[in-house]
């Protein structure tokens, strides 16, 4: 069976850093697009980032440019986002999403539960 | 940008068909997905590329699209078909995911 499992969110201040991780199994990882996707309290979906099955292409939201970075190990079958800068703006739950395919990212058929990142003095 | 309309809200009976939309211009030249969320679960897939299910789901699930709206459709809703309805495009053009701002399913 599929399963994507995220560590990492936490408490963080205003202007801080955070980085994410998302073991995936049950799945040849190598062979998929990965995408992080944020839920703010109370709100809709939100693509943060995405990145290629080899990790050769990355795609960002606009409100993350040039502050996340997301990075995949597919020896370690394990995805990353480093998330910079963190404002208030940042809170939400972050879930990790597969794609159907290499890329691109265009449709996401398993979701992870989701990590909880809270930005606030 | 890239937008895509969904109506807030939607109640429906029990043994109802609940149709849900999603409006854009053109948005028949975009495959579109849809995704089911429940209260404190994540996001589930239910239909793609318009109008395909993926495993498990129920063929009470359907999808189309054509022109400036993509609908999904849930026949014979029940208590357990609850829950938000997200759609979702890929706007090639852009390299961008849009989600719509999601739909609550109600059943009275």
């Amino acid at each position: 069976d599929v399963q994507l499992a995220e560590s990492g969110g936490g408490l963080v201040k205003p202007g801080g850093s955070l980085r994410l991780s998302c073991a995936a199994s049950g799945f040849t990882f190598r062979n998929h697009a990965m995408s992080w996707v944020r839920q703010a309290p109370g709100k809709g979906l939100e693509r943060v980032s995405s990145i290629s099955g080899s990790g050769t292409n990355t795609y960002y939201g606009d409100s993350v440019k040039g502050r996340l970075t997301i990075s995949r190990d597919n020896s370690k079958n394990t995805l990353y986002l480093l998330m910079n800068s963190l404002t208030t703006e940042d809170t939400a739950v972050y879930f990790c999403a597969k794609s159907l395919h290499h890329d691109p990212p265009d449709v996401f058929d398993f979701w992870g539960q989701g990590t909880m990142v809270t930005v606030s003095s | 940008s890239y937008v895509v309309t969904q109506s807030p809200s939607l109640s429906v009976a029990p043994g109802q068909t609940a149709t849900i939309t999603c409006g854009e211009n053109n948005i028949g030249s975009k495959s579109v997905h849809w995704y089911q969320q429940k209260p404190g679960q994540a996001p589930v897939l239910v239909i793609y590329y318009d109008n395909d299910r993926p495993s498990g789901i129920p063929e009470r699930f359907s999808g189309s699209n054509s022109g400036n709206t993509a609908t999904l459709t849930i026949s014979r809703v029940g208590a357990g078909d609850e829950a938000d309805y997200y759609c979702q495009v890929w706007d090639g053009s852009s390299d961008r995911v849009v989600f719509g701002g999601g739909t609550k399913l109600t059943v009275l």
